[in-house]
């Protein structure tokens, strides 16, 4: 059973403009929501994450909305430029305590810029 | 430089052999990972560890064995009961104190069975 449903599963925007990736969960119990971003043949790097406290979080050109209410969560990445063609994956775990060191991931969204 | 290494980038695998790829990082960090990727799958963990002479089963443990003598090493062997192994394999670490759980990841060894 996936825990983390994410779409769309390809996306292609125009440079400039802005990029939203989406994610649901069904666990209650998690409170952490990371988005990592993966560039061909390398490992995923952290882009930014959010926690439930907290219905927004910004840094630069990318920005996490989260609704607790809806277990929804999303990714926009404003101003998209070529550079920032790549996959993107949410994920969720529980902070702390039992399970707390595991991520679950949604399966990606392929993310290409055109000019 | 602290990180996460990871060895060889490419392997190659006759059936019936068993293989292991190599996973170190300098980063001080308590708990490992070992995840695997196919395409349009995303990342799925197979083994973690938290604490050295201790791992536990991810979601798709099976045909896979770990160990974890040392903090800094956390080998994953494929063995031949693993029925289809080619796929990207990712390493990955994070502290253990850290009540969110960061997770930083290696770069990733793609195996081919021939």
């Amino acid at each position: 059973q996936q825990q983390v449903k994410q779409s769309p599963q390809s996306l292609i925007v125009q440079k400039g403009g802005i990029s939203i990736i989406n994610c649901a969960y069904e666990n209650t119990a998690f409170d952490y929501f990371p988005w990592y971003q993966q560039f061909p043949g390398k490992g995923p790097a952290l882009l930014i994450a959010i926690r439930p406290d907290v219905s927004e979080k910004k840094e630069g050109r990318f920005t996490i909305s989260f609704n607790k209410s809806a277990k929804q969560f999303s990714l926009h990445i404003m101003d998209s430029q070529p550079g920032d063609s790549a996959t993107y994956f949410c994920a969720a775990s529980m902070g702390s305590g039992a399970g707390s060191y595991q991520l679950t991931f949604g399966k990606g969204t392929k993310l290409s810029v055109i000019p | 430089d602290g990180g996460i290494t990871q060895s060889p980038k490419y392997l190659f695998r006759k059936e019936g052999q068993n293989v292991t790829l190599s996973c170190e990082q300098n980063l001080n960090h308590d708990a490992m990972y070992w995840y695997r990727q196919d395409p349009g799958q995303g990342l799925r963990l197979i083994y973690y560890s938290q604490i050295v002479n201790d791992f536990q089963k991810g979601d798709i443990a099976e045909g896979y064995s770990v160990s974890r003598e040392k903090k800094e090493s956390f080998p994953l062997t494929v063995t031949s009961a693993q029925k289809n192994p080619t796929a990207f394999y990712l390493c990955a670490s994070s502290m253990r104190d850290y009540s969110y759980n960061e997770q930083f990841f290696g770069p990733g060894t793609r195996l081919t069975v021939l």
